[in-house]
């Protein structure tokens, strides 16, 4: 059974922090990757993917995938309460490409 | 333009009642797919068509049956419904089941189900 486990949290930071969101996964033949923001009463949006071990930035957010230990995190920088929602981790594996989500992380940024 | 959209966004029934819920993009992707949200927000997929045709069927009860007219649509339409299917339940589309390691979902904006 493939599996993605993530913290539930709440994951509580100050405003301007750095927040630390971690994924960890267990299929090792797993390729792609992805973080999904979730607001409350709201659908998933992608955030970031990322397939090449090491570092991926896009603005604010850097996601970091080593696929030897087999997690993948998301680094939001400068965090602002308007970050505060639930990331969701998805994992692909190799050939139908269906998502396994994990159970999301809730990121509180308080001012 | 709604790139997925869902109707009704809310649905509030009793047990034993049949219901369906729509989905369709306008972003011309391949792939539609419907998840369901617990309580706890854990989101799992039910099933996956790619151009009219079921690809994944996961585990659910056969109280659930998808059915896609054509590749712009996805409904999903629920039998004798029960307490346990009280959840969220979203639509989303991907351009290409198979195509690309960067395949990403597009999700409608959900259907919160209410049994009572």
């Amino acid at each position: 059974q493939k599996e993605v486990e993530q913290n539930s949290g709440p994951l509580s930071v100050p405003e301007g922090a750095i927040a630390s969101l971690n994924c960890t996964y267990s299929d090792r033949g797993s390729q792609s990757f992805f973080w999904y923001r979730q607001y409350s009463g709201k659908s998933p949006e992608l955030i970031m993917f990322i397939y090449s071990n090491g570092d991926k930035e896009d603005g604010r957010f850097t996601a970091q995938l080593n696929k030897a230990s087999q997690y993948v995190s998301l680094l939001i920088r400068d965090s602002q309460p308007s970050d505060s929602a639930t990331y969701l981790c998805a994992v692909n594996s190799g050939g139908s490409y269906i998502p396994t989500f994990g159970r999301g992380t809730s990121l509180i940024v308080h001012p | 333009d709604t790139a997925v959209s869902q109707t009704p966004k809310y649905l509030v029934t009793q047990m034993g009642n049949d219901k369906s819920i729509k989905c369709e993009q306008n972003l011309g992707h391949d792939t539609m797919y419907w998840y369901k949200q617990d309580s706890k927000k854990f989101l799992k997929i039910m099933f996956s068509y790619n151009n009219k045709e079921l690809i994944i069927n996961e585990t659910v009860p056969n109280r659930f049956s998808p059915k896609s007219p054509d590749k712009a649509h996805l409904n999903l339409h629920i039998n004798s419904l029960e307490l346990g299917d009280s959840a969220v339940y979203f639509c989303a589309s991907s351009q290409d089941l198979q195509a690309s390691l960067a395949d990403t979902q597009y999700f409608g904006p959900g259907t919160r189900l209410t049994v009572l």
